[in-house]
C-alpha cells in the first residue's frame, strides 16, 4: 500500500539553527499535508500542497512539494523553542483516507 | 465553531475488558476518522465514518469497531483489551473526506 516515509525521525537543534524534515513516497502523491503536534497535544493542520513544485511560506516555515510530486519538505528558519514538537506529513490514500508519515520529533535547545 | 471533542480524556482499564470512546466532530463535518498513536508505531489509521457508514478501514483486528450516529458523533469500541492497546486514540473530523483533518485532544487509554 501507499506509504510516506519521513526523515529524520529525531532532530535536536540549538535555538536559532535551521531545521528541515523530508517526506518521500515511491508513488505520485495527489497532495501533501503537514501537521504539527506539540508535546502532550494533538496534531494540528499547518498547510496543504497540491501543485507540482509548489512552495508556500508561513513566517519562518517553508513548505515545498517536489516537481514529481513524490517528495516534500518542511524547512524552519532560525528555530525557536516554540517550534518544539513532532511534524507529520500526510497524503491521501487510495481509499480516501489520510496516510501519515511517522513524524520528525524536533527538540530545540535554548 | 467549537472544535472536535473527545470523551473521556483518560481511561484506565484491565486486560480483557472493553472500552467505548466518543468523538463529537466540528459542526457541519460529516467525516470522522479514528487513529491510534503509540510511540513506536506513530499515527495509525483505524477507520473512517461518513454519513453513518464505515467508508475506510485500516489494518486492525476485529476487536476494534466503531459507528457513527445521524448527528455525526462517532464512537469506537475496543473489546477484549490487550496490553498493547495502550495508546492515545485520536479522532479527526473533516467536511467530506480527503480534506484537512481537525483533530480532537485524544483519549489516553492505559491497559493494565
Amino acid at each position: 500500500g501507499q506509504q510516506v516515509m519521513q526523515i529524520p525521525q529525531y532532530q535536536h537543534v540549538q535555538e536559532g539553527e535551521d531545521f528541515t524534515t523530508y517526506c518521500n513516497s515511491s508513488t505520485t502523491l495527489s497532495n501533501i499535508q503537514w501537521y504539527k503536534q506539540r508535546p502532550g497535544g494533538h496534531p494540528v493542520f499547518l498547510i496543504q500542497l497540491v501543485k507540482s513544485g509548489e512552495v508556500k511560506k508561513q513566517k519562518r516555515l517553508t513548505f515545498q512539494f517536489g516537481e514529481a510530486k513524490k517528495n516534500s519538505s518542511l524547512h524552519i528558519t532560525a528555530t525557536q523553542t516554540t517550534d518544539v514538537g513532532t511534524y507529520f506529513c500526510a497524503s491521501g490514500g487510495s481509499q480516501g483516507n489520510l496516510i501519515f508519515g511517522k513524524g520528525t520529533k524536533l527538540s530545540v535547545k535554548p | 465553531k467549537a472544535g472536535v471533542t473527545q470523551t473521556p480524556r483518560y481511561l484506565i482499564k484491565t486486560r480483557g475488558q472493553q472500552v467505548t470512546l466518543s468523538c463529537s466532530p466540528i459542526s457541519g463535518h460529516r467525516s470522522v476518522s479514528w487513529y491510534q498513536q503509540t510511540p513506536g508505531q506513530g499515527l495509525q489509521f483505524l477507520f473512517e465514518y461518513f454519513s453513518e457508514t464505515q467508508r475506510n478501514k485500516g489494518n486492525f483486528p476485529g476487536r476494534f469497531s466503531g459507528r457513527q450516529f445521524s448527528n455525526s458523533r462517532s464512537e469506537m469500541n475496543v473489546s477484549t483489551l490487550e496490553l498493547g492497546d495502550s495508546a492515545l486514540y485520536l479522532c479527526a473530523s473533516e467536511v467530506n473526506g480527503g480534506d484537512t483533518q481537525y483533530f480532537g485532544p485524544g483519549t489516553r487509554l492505559t491497559v493494565l
